[in-house]
């Protein structure tokens, strides 16, 4: 069964700075894998995906996020925060059949001035 | 850019009442999907829909679950005798066809359900 694994409950940064956000995944197929962001009491709303294409994938806001088969990793990064990226950010992974998502647990990032 | 919308975006209720949440999918899209977040934990996949059936459903959508598409635009899920388990945020989710996730999920804004 696919799952993902977000090593993070919690990551503060400051405005400018870098931002990693990581993920483990585990599959037994090809996966096809997602970043989504929900910020409060809103949607959620795709950032980017990997479907077996390049494996650097560029997304909105200025993310991205690299598929590395060898470490099972979809990290998540952004070279220079701003206040507006605080939200909580879903890796996410599909299932084969009719392709389901499934949901981390998330990383919740908090951006100080 | 299209869009999902779900309606109510809050909704309270009583314990033991039957409620609806209703959901306007992305017009050609064929899968459909309920999923729900209780507060503070992840988002869980609660069922799927193609072609006028269900395709796959998790252990939580149990027989007090349903959902239906009773007509070419909306696709509804009712809750028949609310718990206060049940409180959560309710989301809805299309998915068209095309290579590979090309197309992509398209979530809507989400319902929050509160029972009381």
């Amino acid at each position: 069964a696919q799952s993902v694994t977000q090593l993070d409950s919690h990551v503060s940064v400051s405005e400018g700075t870098p931002v990693l956000l990581r993920c483990n995944y585990s599959s037994s197929y090809s996966p096809s894998l997602f970043w989504y962001v929900q910020h409060p009491n809103k949607g959620l709303q795709l950032l980017l995906k990997y479907t077996s294409a390049a494996t650097l994938v560029k997304g909105i806001n200025g993310f991205e996020a690299e598929f590395k088969k060898s470490e099972t990793s979809f990290h998540l990064t952004k070279p220079s925060a701003h206040m507006s990226d605080a939200a909580e950010y879903f890796c996410v992974v599909t299932t084969t059949g009719f392709q389901k998502l499934v949901f981390g647990t998330g990383t919740r990032l908090l951006v100080s001035p | 850019e299209p869009e999902v919308t779900q309606t109510p975006s809050h909704q309270v209720t009583q314990m033991g009442q039957e409620v609806i949440l209703r959901c306007v999918p992305i017009s050609n899209h064929l899968y459909f999907y309920w999923y729900r977040q209780i507060l503070g934990q992840k988002v869980e996949f609660l069922v799927s829909f193609y072609n006028n059936e269900i395709s796959e459903k998790s252990e939580i959508f149990d027989d007090q679950f349903s959902v239906e598409r009773p007509d070419g635009s909306n696709f509804t899920l009712k809750i028949r005798s609310t718990k206060l388990e049940d409180s959560a945020m309710y989301f809805c989710a299309s998915r068209g066809t095309g290579t590979g996730f090309s197309g992509g999920y398209t979530f809507g804004s989400g319902t929050r359900l509160t029972v009381v």
